[in-house]
């Protein structure tokens, strides 16, 4: 079974522009969540998915944004790119608790978002 | 609001050491408690969990119980090896059950560093 894929892996921005990340759930997860995880701050959770809606977000500014295909398939974008923004950002899919689920989360490698 | 204490690193230990790392939290309902790591350029993985008090997570090697009484759930490792060396990460998770939310507290994570 394919785990989860993060594209792209690594990418470099600049100051103001915006980055969309994509994430491919592992087949029948119908959650996605994301996370950024900087040194500073540790992992911070930015928003989960099921099916096509977002049921939670953390405290992020709403240049971060994110939204669900029907095939579960996630993407993320930040807008306006600031210095602080560069991060690793971590998507994570799980079964839900109709499921099944019991709140296991399976994490992509992440894309290293570089912003200068 | 959910949060998740554990202690700073970095840990360095010598091959076959003895390792524990403390871990503490704080929720408002009944969480399921994790242990993730993070191996260096890799995402997190499920390491061991446990959704009950008292309850038992082991793998690998590891271990950890929940607490209830002391709100912990300390990892330890009785004999570690060179491969151990990565970041450990505690988590928890509320609401499990009854279609909530999949959000994800985790910890500052430490670093374990094992010297052949």
């Amino acid at each position: 079974k394919a785990g989860v894929t993060q594209t792209p892996r690594y990418l470099i921005k600049t100051r103001g522009q915006q980055v969309t990340l994509s994430c491919s759930p592992i087949s029948g997860h119908r959650s996605v969540s994301w996370y950024q995880q900087t040194p500073g701050q540790g992992l911070q959770f930015l928003f989960e998915y099921f099916s096509e809606t977002q049921r939670n977000k953390g405290n992020f500014p709403g240049r971060f944004s994110g939204r669900q295909f029907s095939n579960s398939r996630s993407e993320m974008n930040v807008s306006t790119l600031e210095l602080g923004d560069s991060a690793l950002y971590l998507c994570a899919s799980s079964l839900a608790p109709g499921q099944g689920g019991t709140g296991e989360l399976f994490f992509g490698e992440g894309s290293r978002l570089t912003v200068l | 609001g959910n949060s998740v204490t554990q202690m700073e690193g970095p840990v360095t230990l010598s091959e076959e050491a003895f390792l524990t790392i403390n871990c503490t939290y704080t929720a408002t309902g009944y969480p399921s408690l994790f242990w993730y790591v993070q191996y260096p350029g890799e995402g997190l993985q499920l390491l061991l969990k446990a959704t009950k008090a008292d309850d038992k997570g082991s793998n690998k090697g590891f271990e950890a119980t929940y607490r209830k009484e002391t709100t912990s759930f300390h990892l330890e490792k009785g004999s570690v090896q060179v491969s151990d060396s990565a970041v450990y990460f505690c988590a928890l998770i509320d609401g499990v059950s009854g279609g909530s939310n999949y959000k994800l507290t985790f910890g500052k994570g430490t670093l374990l560093t094992v010297n052949p």
